[in-house]
């Protein structure tokens, strides 16, 4: 069975340092590949997405994330944080198929910026 | 574009009691999937439409829950009784294809006392 891993579930990062939260999956094919980002009270905002070509992915609000097969891994990453990044982010990963489609969410990391 | 919008934002109800939280999807979009997210169990699909037909309701928890989707525009899931258990936010999210991702709605937080 699929599985999504998010190995930190709290991450504390300083405004202006760089960030890499971890996402790992167990699949057997090349899956769909998604990250989240959910505010306090909020709903979850798709940031970025992989399905093939090229595997660094550029997203919305300056993140990018790096599909690595041989790791089975889509990190996301940002190279300066701001404090409005604070929030929970949740990895997901699924296929689509002639029976329908499912996707699994990962548990989900928080993260904390200091000012 | 309103994006996916779910009624009501709250709700208290007491045990037992019947609770219909609903949705309406963005227009155009022609599947519609319902989330249930705890502290303790993360983000679970309950159940997801295509084309206003159920394809999956394998984590819908037990007979007490049901979903319909009646038009393209409007889905409901109804807890008939509703148990504290129950005590979550429900999300709404609908897609055109699964390969855009999703769009969630803001969710209806339910306490069930």
């Amino acid at each position: 069975a699929q599985s999504v891993t998010q190995p930190d579930i709290h991450i504390t990062v300083s405004e202006g340092a760089s960030l890499e939260l971890r996402c790992n999956y167990s699949y057997g094919a090349t899956p769909y590949l998604f990250w989240y980002v959910q505010s306090p009270g909020q709903g979850l905002q798709l940031l970025l997405k992989y399905f093939s070509g090229d595997t660094l992915v550029q997203g919305i609000k300056g993140f990018e994330a790096e599909f690595k097969r041989s790791q089975s891994s889509f990190n996301l990453r940002k190279p300066s944080v701001h404090w409005s990044d604070a929030a929970e982010y949740f990895c997901a990963v699924g296929e689509v198929a002639n029976y329908g489609q499912n996707f699994v969410f990962g548990p989900g990391t928080r993260l904390s910026v200091l000012p | 574009d309103a994006g996916v919008i779910q009624s009501p934002r709250h709700e208290v109800t007491e045990m037992g009691q019947e609770v219909t939280l609903r949705c309406k999807p963005i227009s155009g979009h022609n599947s519609l999937f319902w989330y249930r997210q705890t502290m303790m169990r993360g983000l679970e699909l309950l159940i997801y439409f295509n084309n206003n037909v159920p394809i999956d309701d394998s984590g819908m928890p037990e007979d007490r829950f049901s979903a319909k989707m009646p038009n393209a525009s409007f889905s409901t899931l109804k807890i008939q009784p509703s148990e504290p258990r129950d005590s979550a936010v429900y999300f709404c999210a609908s897609s055109i294809e699964a390969i855009y991702g999703y769009t969630f709605g803001s969710g209806t937080r339910l306490t069930v006392v």
